[in-house]
């Protein structure tokens, strides 16, 4: 069965730095979205991507945070100078042109430093 | 704004009871709803989802959920927990706001007792 990927599964940084988090959506997939869990928290959307522009960005999402696909095949959330509230899992999702049910990634867990 | 509300923060359960999680939804338009758990250190896995048709929705592992449309809720159940079901629970709804997106609630942690 068709899965999404991430990478890393577990990314250690220090504060200041730029993170790059590689997620490999469901091929057919045309929708992509970020969402972020801090510690002991609820799940929080981030942004949407479709058409290579993003449909919709959360408060969460400033300046600081960007996505891209690079390729056919990639789908990355660049965080430029993290913070140590940036700490976080991050989850990944995609959805196909059909259909309302979101795959999510198994996330990579983010320790800024 | 669209919301989940989850009423039950911890739930403290011995093996063998049965549980009910409660969940409501504030969207006006046509939902899609879910169930999502995730294990100590483990990423999120689906457990149930209800789009349309019998309100009365089974997923894996024994649970099942109910829509109750005019209540506005989705409450998860199960007959008989297992110590294996110790598990944080997130419900979820789909909403359309320009883009699509899941709105997750804060979550429910269940502890089961052997």
């Amino acid at each position: 069965e068709p899965e999404v990927t991430q990478t890393p599964s577990h990314q250690v940084t220090q504060m200041g730095q730029e993170v790059i988090l590689r997620c490999v959506p469901i091929s057919n997939h045309l929708y992509f979205y970020w969402y972020r869990q801090i510690l002991g928290q609820k799940v929080e959307f981030l942004v949407s991507f479709y058409n290579n522009e993003i449909s919709e960005k959360s408060e969460i999402f400033d300046d600081q945070f960007s996505v891209e696909r690079p390729d056919g095949s990639n789908f990355t959330l660049k965080i430029r100078s993290t913070k140590l509230e940036d700490s976080a899992m991050y989850f990944c999702a995609s959805k196909g042109e059909r259909g309302n049910e979101q795959f999510f990634g198994p996330g990579t867990r983010l320790t800024v430093l | 704004a669209q919301s989940v509300s989850q009423h039950n923060h911890h739930v403290i359960l011995s093996e063998a009871a049965s549980l009910e999680l409660g969940c409501n939804y504030s969207y006006g338009g046509t939902v899609n709803l879910f169930w999502y758990v995730q294990y100590p250190g483990q990423h999120l896995q689906l457990l149930l989802k209800y789009f349309s048709g019998d309100p009365l929705v089974k997923g894996i592992k024994g649970f099942e959920a109910e829509f109750i449309k005019s209540k506005f809720s989705f409450n998860l159940r199960k007959p008989s927990v297992q110590w294996s079901d110790t598990a944080e629970y997130f419900c979820a709804v789909n909403a359309y706001t320009g883009g699509f997106k899941t709105i997750f609630g804060a979550g429910t942690r269940l502890f089961v007792k052997a």
